[in-house]
């Protein structure tokens, strides 16, 4: 079975640009799989950042942004703040109805 | 503004069974298509089920199919998920999400509730 893949965890300095990808197992992620992105603290609701691959949600700063990287989904956030130490997890559309989460990156900002 | 706020949830037995509620404002419900994602202690996001605007399309991950029951009311802004023959391992904290992009665009969340908490243990 498919699986969606992303980096367990990453560091980013204050200020500084961090990429995250989500890939596949097996396989490409391209536009048809409409990835979205997903920011959680602990104990809090996830919060919609990207969705439709580069798609702002409503409120989220234009530090963050979506694309595709080679074979990959990105998402990449400009300018690290110490609130942007969360958990980010993205959602690919797989077909058939059924949307897959990855296994989230725990993003640490020091 | 859009507020999606869930209830139901609780503690139960193995094999019992529960029913989840998500009560929606702040937009055209019957315009978008909405889902239920879980999320066990510790553990990551997992998305369970999906349901068209109208409610005539309902789509479920594969563990959880022929248990669980998504549907909705459209003239009372409600979704539910009817959940039977629990296990220990459906132990998590229910989101309510809505769809972004119509009532038959099941892919992309834009809006969560703050979930509900189940409890499958004896």
């Amino acid at each position: 079975q498919t699986v969606v893949t992303q980096e367990p965890s990453f560091s980013v300095s204050p200020g500084g640009t961090v990429t995250l990808t989500c890939g596949l197992s097996s396989g490409s992620v391209s536009t048809t799989y409409y990835p979205s992105w997903y920011q959680q603290t602990p104990g809090q609701a996830p919060r919609t950042l990207i969705y439709n691959t580069n798609t702002r949600s409503s409120g989220v700063p234009d530090r963050f942004s979506g694309s595709i990287l080679g074979n990959k989904a990105a998402l990449t956030i400009t300018g690290a703040q110490a609130d942007d130490e969360s958990d980010y997890y993205c959602v690919l559309y797989m077909g058939s109805g059924i949307s897959m989460f990855g296994g989230g990156t725990k993003l640490t900002v020091l | 503004e859009v507020q999606l706020v869930e209830s139901g949830g609780g503690l139960v037995q193995p094999g019992g069974s529960l029913r989840l509620s998500c009560a929606a404002s702040g937009f055209t419900f019957n315009n978008f298509a909405m889902s239920w994602v879980r999320q066990a202690p510790g553990k990551g996001l997992e998305w369970v089920s999906g349901i068209f605007g109208g409610g005539g399309s309902t789509y479920y991950a594969d563990s959880m199919k022929g248990r669980f029951t998504i549907s909705r009311d459209n003239s009372r802004n409600m979704v539910y998920l009817q959940m039977n023959s629990l296990r220990t391992e459906d132990t998590a904290v229910y989101y309510c999400a809505k769809f972004c992009c119509g009532a038959a665009a099941i892919r992309g969340l834009d809006y969560w509730g703050q979930g509900t908490l189940v409890t499958v243990s004896s």
